[in-house]
Formats: structure tokens, C-alpha cells, sequence
């Protein structure tokens, strides 16, 4: 089967500008995730989705950054505007959902510098 | 709250040494517990898992049990190999299922 699907691989932009990314996770998987991933560090999450409906984004600077799942497949995540602490791998990850111990498959992720 | 706490790496082996990596976990109640492995340039990769006290999950050698007592989920091969080198991740998921990492380990295994 496929896996999850990111784009772009490599992002650099400068502070203050905005930038989005995507995730096509795999089919038929109804929870969808978003991580970031600072260097050193593991990751950690930004935003659930169970189909189209947010499930947990206690942990999104709703300042800046905003996820959206229209058709309960694709997501996009965008950041505006960037700041420097924002450098991270952007994570996308998907499961069947439904059950604790169902796994979460990885995208490649998206590595964003910020200049 | 939730927490995973790992060894520090990294981690250097010599190939065909035997390896552990420590993982402890402070949770309430009794979360499934998953050792994830990431490759250079590459996203996470689930490695084996554990959804209760005792188990013991394994996968491509490597194996790893459910300590309750000791709230413990200890990474183990017995013969490391150079293509084992990468960071390995300690989770466990929470009763919303949302999964809550440790800070990784990396591996390096030499020749």
C-alpha cells in the first residue's frame, strides 16, 4: 500500500513569510496528525483530525499556524508568519483510528528553515 | 501529565555488540507503549509495540517488554548491525491516542 505522502521535502524561507504544506495520508485511514519535529528533540503534536473534525490542537500557536482537512483526506498546514523558532521537520502521520494501540504510519516529512 | 524519558546518546556500538536503550514512562493508567525508528532524511517507522503490562513486542530482532512495575520499555537486540544506525524514539498513547515521545536516542554501529 501506499504510505503518507508529504510535499514539499525542503522548504527555506525568511522570517515573516508564510508557507503550507501537504499531506495525503494513507487510504481509508481516518485520523490524521501533525508534528513538529525540532532537532535533538522528538516530535510532537500540533493537530489531531478524526475525518474533517479536529480532535485535540491544544498544542497549535493558533497565532500563526493553521491545519484544515476539508474532504476528511488531504490536509494542508500553514504557518504565517514564520519566526525563526519555527525551524523544525513538519510531520504528517496516519492511522485506522478507532482503537488505542492502532498504529500511525510517517510520512518522509517536510524540513522547513527559516532565514 | 504523560512523559517519556530516554538514555541520552548517542549510543556507539561496535557491529555484532549487544544493544539496550532505556526507556521509562510516567502515565496514568496503563498505556500502549511503542518503540518507533527513523533513518536519516526519512519520517518515523514503527518498530514493535505493547499494549499491556508483560507483553513483549519484537520486530527485526529487536525486542522489547512491558515492565509495569517498573514502568519500563527497555529496547534490546542481541547483534547489532551497521544498518541498525539510527535514532530510535520510546512512546507511549495516551487514552485520546495521542502518542507522547521521548527526546530519541541515536545509534551509531561501526564496522
Amino acid at each position: 500500500e501506499a504510505g503518507v505522502a508529504q510535499s514539499p521535502r525542503y522548504k527555506i524561507i525568511e522570517k515573516r513569510q508564510s508557507v503550507a504544506f501537504w499531506c495525503n495520508p494513507i487510504s481509508g485511514h481516518a485520523t490524521l496528525y501533525w508534528y513538529q519535529q525540532i532537532l535533538g528533540q522528538g516530535p510532537k503534536l500540533l493537530i489531531q483530525f478524526q475525518n474533517n473534525g479536529v480532535v485535540d490542537d491544544s498544542q497549535l500557536p493558533k497565532d500563526r499556524f493553521s491545519a484544515e482537512r476539508l474532504k476528511g483526506v488531504d490536509s494542508t498546514l500553514k504557518i504565517q508568519p514564520a519566526k525563526l523558532e519555527d525551524s523544525a521537520v513538519y510531520l504528517c502521520a496516519s492511522s485506522l483510528g478507532g482503537e488505542t494501540s492502532a498504529p500511525q504510519h510517517f510520512g518522509d516529512g517536510t524540513r522547513l528553515s527559516i532565514l | 501529565g504523560n512523559s517519556v524519558t530516554q538514555m541520552e546518546g548517542p549510543v556507539t556500538l561496535s557491529e555484532e555488540a549487544f544493544l539496550t536503550i532505556n526507556c521509562t514512562y510516567t502515565a496514568t493508567g496503563y498505556p500502549s507503549l511503542f518503540w518507533y525508528v527513523q533513518y536519516p532524511g526519512e519520517g518515523l517507522q514503527l518498530l514493535l509495540k505493547a499494549t499491556k503490562a508483560d507483553d513483549k513486542g519484537s520486530n527485526k530482532g529487536f525486542e522489547a517488554t512491558y515492565r509495569k512495575e517498573t514502568t519500563s520499555f527497555h529496547l534490546e537486540k542481541g547483534s547489532v548491525q551497521v544498518s541498525d544506525s539510527a535514532v530510535y524514539f520510546c512512546a507511549l498513547m495516551d487514552s485520546s491516542y495521542k502518542l507522547i515521545f521521548g527526546s530519541g536516542t541515536r545509534l551509531l554501529v561501526r564496522p
